[in-house]
């Protein structure tokens, strides 16, 4: 299983948006609506931010969303603000009751 | 609210095993399954297998098979990782976190596992 494929980085001025891809393949990202989306601070515990390809936990900032079109899943964070900086991962189901991680992206906040 | 409470670091030589617990607090802890996920040093997240705390049915990433063995202890709350046969690239954070679909929605602080001989 291949981890899926995200920007090694991404970078932003506070108040604008910005957008963070996630390709895979018809087995995972296109073939299910199961992509979910983690914040990780540095030497911090990954936090869910988006599940379901676009729904949002309790508590996480409506800032914060998600879409997806065939294989690539996207999250947008509007508003940037300074606390927004972190790296990010999205996750996908992969069928058979296995999971595969993005490579991860870096963001930054000009 | 949900916890997960990690065990602490272990620093082990390659060809040893590492057994990480993770107990759960502030939910019904047969309600949920439990994932483990790791992170070698400066490296991206690896989902490593998925248990169900209701019934112990487990299911791990291929390229684990045969050296990780995932358990619970329903009287406990208590999830438990091994891993055997150690090598220097299984140096990581190792984390486990709730699952309640799918999506790993609590997760636990995280347990260093250092492999050097």
């Amino acid at each position: 299983q291949s981890a899926l494929t995200q920007p090694a980085s991404v970078s932003g001025s506070p108040g604008q948006s910005i957008t963070i891809s996630c390709t895979g393949t018809s087995s995972d990202v296109g073939g299910y609506n199961y992509v979910s989306w983690y914040q990780q601070h540095p030497g911090k515990a990954p936090k869910l931010m988006i599940y379901d390809v676009s729904k949002r936990p309790s508590g996480v900032s409506n800032r914060f969303s998600g879409s997806k079109s065939g294989n690539t899943a996207s999250l947008t964070i509007s508003g940037l603000q300074a606390e927004d900086e972190a790296d990010y991962y999205c996750c996908s189901y992969a069928g058979s009751s296995t999971f595969v991680f993005g490579t991860g992206t870096k963001v930054t906040v000009l | 609210q949900v916890q997960l409470v990690q065990s602490g670091a272990e620093v082990k030589k390659p060809g040893a095993s590492v057994k990480v617990s993770c107990k759960a607090s502030g939910y019904t802890f047969t309600s949920y399954g439990i994932s483990w996920v790791r992170q070698a040093p400066g490296q991206g997240l690896e989902w490593m297998g998925w248990i169900s705390a209701y019934n112990g049915n487990t299911n791990y990433a291929q390229k684990l098979q045969g050296r990780v063995t995932m358990t619970t202890d329903t009287s406990t709350s208590t999830a438990y990782m091994e891993l055997r046969s150690l090598r220097s690239d299984d140096t990581a954070v190792y984390y486990c976190a709730t699952s309640s679909g799918y999506s790993f929605d609590y997760w636990g602080q995280g347990t260093l596992v250092t492999v050097s001989s």
